[in-house]
């Protein structure tokens, strides 16, 4: 099915461990976005990329870092996780089709530092 | 700084019961307002874009409303299967991304 693939789903990491977040989507979208979704807080960006080759910070983007590695793939890596990193990660594209102008989202990353 | 802000934080409706859901706004030029479904362990899922005040959409029993500081979700004669947080966004003429609210958690019982 055509949409945005998040991996792993679950993750469990201790502190000062490092991981990298998977998304990538089969529609040809140019942008693509890291959020994270904390209680109470809303989404808040973390990292962006306006098309391929290009990245740029959001809202929260200590502690992070991303790779656009071509149009269909965009990574989230944490280097030295912390317990503030616990959270939902959220990936997402821009979809500007016949009318239809909003981000379709992936199905997140769980992930606890302990 | 954009802001966006959503009220109530969480809402009881009885089947049937119709209400509205409020998102204010703060933004330097607004590009779109965007309404948003999340279902628990899900990602949100798209609903709506309004980009000029005055302007109105529905997709069955979900209207969205767009005023200069604010946008109402009014939903009418709810189904339980509307239980969901409700995340409003918005995105400005300068920026590439958007600023979403802390969301309004709908219970709607049978």
């Amino acid at each position: 099915n055509a949409g945005v693939t998040q991996t792993p789903k679950f993750q469990v990491l201790k502190t000062g461990q490092s991981m990298t977040l998977q998304c990538a989507q089969d529609m040809n979208h140019n942008s693509m976005y890291w959020y994270r979704q904390d209680p109470g807080m809303g989404l808040r960006l973390i990292y962006y990329s306006a098309s391929e080759g290009t990245t740029d910070k959001g809202e929260v983007p200590n502690g992070y870092n991303v790779s656009r590695l071509n149009k269909r793939e965009f990574s989230l890596r944490l280097e030295s996780a912390a317990p503030s990193q616990t959270s939902v990660y959220f990936c997402a594209s821009l979809m500007r089709a016949g009318g239809y102008y909003g981000y379709t989202f992936g199905s997140g990353t769980r992930l606890t530092v302990v | 700084e954009d802001q966006v802000t959503q009220s109530p934080e969480a809402l009881r409706l009885q089947e049937g019961e119709s209400s509205s859901l409020n998102c204010s706004y703060t933004v330097s030029g607004l590009r779109g307002l965007f309404w948003y479904r999340q279902d628990p362990g899900k990602g949100p899922e798209f609903l709506f874009t309004l980009y000029s005040a005055g302007e109105e959409k529905e997709k069955e029993r979900l209207k969205a409303t767009l005023t200069k500081k604010e946008s109402f979700l009014h939903i009418t004669a709810p189904k339980p299967e509307d239980s969901a947080t409700y995340l409003c966004a918005v995105q400005a003429d300068n920026n590439n991304d958007m600023r979403f609210g802390a969301g309004t958690r709908l219970t709607v019982k049978p």
